[in-house]
């Protein structure tokens, strides 16, 4: 079955512009939730949604937001962007409930300029 | 404040030999930990996961051990093969926040001929 699909791929955004990146979980999960990779901050979380509601959300500006659609598919929003907000954006979905694997798709390379 | 680390940032094996890297963590209340691999650019893979009431998980080549009282977890990959050259991210959750991943820094394996 499919796997987690993340789009765009690779964009190049401007300083003060605003992005928004789109997930699609595999089919059957609920659970979408997302990540940023910086080299010198590692793998950090984001945000994550559940049934269209955010559940958990990590120690991010408001400039980040998400949401969730009945469909499960997410979209995150970065508002007013910096430069250091270049990075790597992972989605990743799962099956609601405990002890499931989460799962990875193959992220949305952001450029800040 | 950093739950699961992996002090070691880097590893190099030869091939056909075992490879095993480590991970620590602090919080007692994570309940499910997985092995990511990942690739630059790409999204993490999952490769295997361990359950807190267990204390060895097999999977072909992949054995992940966990020491509860030690709160300390390893990936053994044997034999290891130069397509295993990546990096590798120890993760882990809690029941209570699902969806969220706490990830280590992640330890650059390299596995020469």
């Amino acid at each position: 079955k499919a796997g987690v699909t993340q789009t765009p791929r690779y964009l190049i955004k401007t300083r003060g512009q605003q992005v928004t990146l789109s997930c699609s979980p595999i089919s059957g999960h609920r659970s979408v939730s997302w990540y940023q990779q910086t080299p010198g901050q590692g793998l950090q979380f984001l945000f994550e949604y559940f049934s269209e509601t955010q559940r958990n959300k990590g120690n991010f500006p408001g400039r980040f937001s998400g949401r969730q659609f009945s469909n499960s598919r997410s979209e995150m929003n970065v508002s007013t962007l910096e430069l250091g907000d270049s990075a790597l954006y992972l989605c990743a979905s799962s099956l609601a409930g405990a002890q499931n694997t989460i799962y990875f798709g193959e992220g949305s390379w952001l450029t800040v300029v | 404040d950093q739950q699961v680390k992996q002090n070691s940032p880097s590893l190099s094996v030869q091939e056909g030999r075992i490879s095993i890297l480590n991970c620590d963590y602090t919080n007692s209340m994570f309940d499910y930990f997985l092995w990511y691999k990942k690739y630059p650019a790409e999204g993490p893979t999952f490769l295997i996961s361990i359950s807190s009431i267990k204390d060895k998980n097999e999977d072909g080549r992949f054995t992940v051990f966990l020491n509860k009282s030690a709160k300390h977890l390893s990936l053994h990959i044997v034999p290891s093969q130069p397509g295993d050259s990546a990096v590798y991210f120890c993760a882990a959750y809690l029941g209570s926040t699902l969806g969220r991943l706490y990830f280590g820094r992640g330890t650059q394996l390299t596995v020469w001929p």
